[in-house]
């Protein structure tokens, strides 16, 4: 079946230092590409989002990268803060055409140690 | 506005009953998903309705499992006969519907399960 590989599962970096999180999927329809914030105990919520016909996309110290040839797309976080300590996960949308569904990599614990 | 809510936030069962798990999503949205999150991993999807169109039940991991969304709007996961393993925390969401366009979905604050 279709899956999205994320990587790596644990992440520790210095306050002010730059965070990547890599995650490569399966289905060549796929064409929307989100990434969900998840603090301890809480909902994930949406941090940035991607579409099949751009390559970047950037919101203040984020920014997300997308190959499509590749199948593999990127977080970018800059200057990382201690509230950025949370469990990020990526998504990738499965079938062409609006199925809404998501399939989400596994998540990947980031600690931004102050 | 309010968001996806979820009912009930704990809910601890015996082996063997059944449960059922309330989501009430974004007013309007027509798109609503239940995903399951065991401890530490990734959110696994399980069933998903889009306005009166027939279910995607892709997800679901046995025939225990089952779903209904009454009205286009409130939905209710119910798991029969639980087991051990479906111990997980249940998330909703729910987005609005495009043509040829996924949305952001808006998680609700999930309902944690432990089977005992």
């Amino acid at each position: 079946g279709e899956n999205v590989e994320q990587h790596p599962s644990t992440l520790s970096v210095q306050e002010g230092d730059s965070a990547v999180i890599k995650c490569t999927y399966s289905d060549s329809a796929s064409n929307y590409f989100p990434w969900y914030k998840q603090e301890l105990g809480k909902r994930p919520q949406l941090i940035i989002d991607i579409r099949s016909n751009v390559g970047e996309k950037k919101d203040q110290r984020i920014a997300v990268t997308l190959n499509k040839t590749a199948k593999h797309f990127s977080l970018h976080i800059t200057e990382t803060q201690p509230e950025d300590s949370a469990v990020y996960f990526c998504a990738a949308s499965i079938g062409s055409g609006n199925t809404g569904k998501l399939i989400f990599g596994q998540g990947t614990t980031l600690q931004v140690k102050p | 506005g309010a968001g996806v809510s979820q009912s009930p936030s704990n809910k601890v069962t015996e082996k063997g009953k059944d449960v059922e798990l309330r989501c009430d999503p974004i007013s309007g949205h027509t798109a609503l998903y239940w995903y399951r999150q065991s401890l530490g991993q990734g959110l696994e999807f399980l069933i998903y309705f889009q306005g009166n169109s027939a279910p995607d039940k892709s997800g679901l991991p046995s025939d225990r499992f089952s779903a209904e969304r009454t009205g286009g709007s409130v939905s209710t996961l119910t798991i029969q006969r639980t087991q051990q393993e479906d111990s997980a925390v249940y998330l909703c969401a729910s987005s609005l519907a495009g043509t040829r366009i996924a949305n952001e979905q808006f998680f609700g604050p999930g309902t944690r399960l432990t089977v005992l």
